[in-house]
């Protein structure tokens, strides 16, 4: 299995700034998963990350909005520009297994935007 | 990938086992049946996936319909720390490498 740490765990932010996540895997993936939870919601895609390649969004997510870096094999970051409560969530990470047929999930980080 | 259909909520008691049903009746033959659940301030984890037979591992089973239209998870006896969202998902075979998308799944509560 897959071992994913997220940071930060937990961040309050005003309004208007942004805030970067790292995702960090004990292994190297070709792709990454970057997913949004709402409160009281399920999980939605933002975008799949590949290295060496720019970042594919889902219908509804923008790249100004949630620019994503995946320098390397094991470590990728998404950033929440310039919020607004609204963006409120749970920001999870996620990665396939090696035989592709499961995931792994970060244990996500929780913002509050103020 | 096919849509499933779950109840919003369930309610066990401790130690009993637990039956979490899942529809899906436009599944294709090629679609795996897929269970995650999501404990509180938890990233979704993996339970247990099947394609026709019957599945068990250490956390669970699985319990396909002949027909492959529904599926039941099953817990054999709930414990307190098994409380969490359960996700039932179809994927398939061709999509392998590509994400899960997530249905609003079961709440689980195990009372003690």
């Amino acid at each position: 299995s897959a071992v994913i740490s997220q940071k930060p765990s937990r961040d309050i932010c005003q309004r208007g700034t942004s805030l970067t996540i790292q995702c960090q895997v004990d292994s190297q993936v070709t792709m990454m998963f970057w997913y949004r939870q709402q409160p009281g919601q399920s999980l939605t895609l933002i975008a799949t990350a590949n290295q060496g390649s720019e970042a594919t969004y889902e219908s509804g997510f923008v790249i100004d909005k949630f620019p994503i870096s995946r320098p390397n094999l094991t470590f990728s970051t998404l950033t929440v520009s310039n919020m607004s409560p609204e963006d409120s969530s749970i920001y999870l990470c996620s990665v396939p297994s090696l035989a592709k047929n499961i995931q792994y999930f970060g244990a996500g980080t929780r913002l509050s935007v103020l | 990938d096919a849509k499933t259909t779950q109840p919003n909520s369930m309610e066990s008691n401790e130690e009993e086992p637990v039956h979490l049903p899942c529809n899906h009746s436009t599944i294709s033959g090629t679609d795996y049946i897929h269970w995650y659940r999501q404990l509180p301030s938890q990233g979704p984890e993996y339970v247990i996936h099947g394609l026709t037979s019957n599945v068990n591992n250490r956390m669970a089973s699985l319990a396909i319909a002949e027909d492959r239209k529904s599926s039941t998870l099953i817990l054999h006896r709930a414990t307190l720390r098994d409380a969490a969202v359960y996700y039932c998902i179809l994927r398939d075979l061709d999509n392998y490498g590509q994400n899960f998308v997530f249905g609003p799944g079961t709440r689980l509560s195990v009372l003690p």
